[in-house]
């Protein structure tokens, strides 16, 4: 079975500056998808970022990007220019691409509450 | 844009109650899913739907049952309501079985008291 690791319960960043997030998977696949969701204290789950496994290159969003680490089964998120904004539960998921093996659905990690100190 | 809509976004039964819980998915959308997240857990998986019929189940109790209908609606039945089924469901909404980004929904905050 499909787990997702955050080792960070809580992490906090200075206004501007820069952050990065942990997040460890263990799978037996070869080909999946990875996400950071962002939960505000609104608790809309809101998609920050995706990944496919299969590509080699990092994905970016803005100031949101990922350093992917297929071999090592990690996907980390940075944050960057860290804004008010940002504070908020993030939660790292995966999800397969093979119907067999749940594809349906997300495997969520425990997430990471981020403050943003001003 | 429109996004997946979910109705009602509070309810407060009492134990031993019934709710229903509804989900409107992104147009064109074709696949549902049903999460609970309880309070500071991380969202666990329901249940999912995939062109009216069942794809996927999780952790949903016995208590609870769920459908898509013909116009890819969905909705969450819950019965005989235990104070442990307080949380926040979220439905979420997706073009394909896989391979594409699951799109949440605000969530319904559901009290049992």
């Amino acid at each position: 079975a499909q787990t997702v690791t955050q080792s960070q319960p809580e992490m906090s960043v200075q206004e501007a500056e820069t952050v990065t997030l942990s997040c460890t998977y263990d799978t037996s696949e070869s080909d999946y998808y990875l996400f950071w969701y962002k939960q505000p204290p609104s608790r809309q789950m809101i998609l920050v970022i995706r990944q496919e496994a299969y590509k080699q290159q990092n994905a970016t969003e803005n100031r949101f990007s990922v350093n992917f680490q297929k071999a090592a089964k990690s996907f980390s998120l940075k944050i960057s220019d860290s804004q008010l904004g940002d504070a908020a539960m993030y939660f790292c998921a995966y999800r397969s691409i093979y119907a067999e093996t749940g594809a349906n659905n997300l495997f969520f990690g425990t997430g990471t509450r981020l403050t943003v100190i001003p | 844009a429109a996004g997946v809509i979910q109705s009602p976004r509070h309810l407060i039964k009492e134990k031993r109650e019934t709710a229903t819980l509804k989900c409107y998915p992104i147009p064109r959308h074709d696949t549902v899913y049903w999460y609970q997240q309880g309070p500071g857990q991380d969202p666990q998986f329901l249940i999912s739907f995939y062109e009216k019929m069942q794809s996927d189940k999780g952790s949903i109790p016995d208590r609870f049952s769920a459908q898509q209908f013909s116009d890819y609606h969905s909705e969450l039945n819950m019965s005989s309501l235990e104070l442990g089924d307080s949380a926040l469901y979220f439905c979420a909404s997706s073009l394909a079985r896989g391979g594409e980004k699951l799109f949440f929904g605000s969530g319904t905050q559901l009290s049992v008291l």
